[in-house]
C-alpha cells in the first residue's frame, strides 16, 4: 500500500510537447511538495502547497504549473518542454509543515528529446 | 539563508568499516535536521530525524548522528557498513513554519567486499 504515489515512473518526450505527472498520498497529510533532482543529484524545491492552497513557489518558470485538486493530490503540468526539463521529478508529502519528515514518492524520470 | 552542505561528494569503505557522512548547516534558530537515503532508481527514504532533545539520534538500519549546535553540524555515523548500505546519502534542514526542506549535494557511499 503506497503512501505516495506517483505515475508515470518513466517519460520520454519530445520538445514542445505537454505532459502531466500526477502524485497521490494516502497518508492524510496537509502539505504536499515537488521538488526537481537534476543530473548531479541536487534537489531543489518546486512547489509546496498546504491544504490544497500553493504556499511555495520557488521562481520555476510559468511552463509548470500544479494543481492540487484536493489534499491527497498534488499533479504537475509542463508546457512546451525544453531539453533542460530533463530531469527526475519527486513529490513528497507532510504531516503539517516541514517541521516533519517528508515522505517522497518514487520519482519521475522525464526525459526531452 | 539556509544552506546546508555536504563535503564529501563520494565515499568508500569496505564492509565491516565504521563510516561517517558529514554534514554541515547555515541556519539562524534551532533548525529541523534529517538525513535521507536515496538507493538507484527509489525516492528518499528517512533515516532519522533531529528536532530537539537528545543530541544523539538512532535511525533505521543501525545509524545514527549527532547534532553539535557549536559546530553546526549533524554528522550521519554507522558503526558497521553493509554491502546494502551503498547508496546516495542526504542531509536537510528546515524550519517550523515553512514548507521546504533544504538539501545537501548528497554523499554517494561505495561499498567494497
Amino acid at each position: 500500500d503506497t503512501a505516495v504515489s506517483q505515475t508515470p515512473k518513466y517519460l520520454v518526450t519530445q520538445m514542445g510537447n505537454d505532459k502531466s505527472i500526477k502524485c497521490e498520498q494516502n497518508l492524510g497529510h496537509d502539505t504536499m511538495y515537488w521538488y526537481k533532482q537534476d543530473s548531479k543529484k541536487f534537489l531543489k524545491i518546486m512547489f509546496s502547497y498546504n491544504n490544497k492552497e500553493l504556499i511555495i513557489n520557488e521562481t520555476v518558470p510559468n511552463r509548470f504549473s500544479p494543481k492540487s485538486p484536493d489534499k491527497a493530490h498534488l499533479n504537475l503540468h509542463i508546457n512546451s518542454l525544453e531539453l533542460g526539463d530533463s530531469a527526475v521529478y519527486f513529490c513528497a508529502s507532510s504531516l503539517t509543515d516541514s517541521k516533519d519528515e517528508a515522505f517522497f514518492g518514487q520519482g519521475t524520470r522525464l526525459t526531452v528529446v | 539563508a539556509q544552506s546546508v552542505t555536504q563535503p564529501d561528494i563520494h565515499i568508500t569503505v569496505s564492509e565491516g568499516a565504521s563510516l561517517e557522512l558529514r554534514c554541515n548547516y547555515s541556519y539562524g534558530a534551532t533548525p529541523y535536521l534529517f538525513w535521507y537515503v536515496q538507493s538507484p532508481g527509489q525516492g528518499l527514504q528517512l533515516l532519522l530525524k533531529y528536532f530537539s532533545g537528545d543530541t544523539l539520534v538512532q535511525g533505521i538500519k543501525g545509524f545514527e548522528a549527532e547534532f553539535k549546535r557549536s559546530q553546526s553540524s549533524f554528522n550521519l555515523r554507522k558503526p558497521s557498513v553493509h554491502w546494502s548500505d551503498a547508496a546516495e546519502y542526504f542531509c536537510a534542514v528546515a524550519e517550523t513554519g515553512t514548507y521546504k526542506y533544504i538539501f545537501g549535494t548528497g554523499t554517494r557511499l561505495k561499498v567494497l567486499a
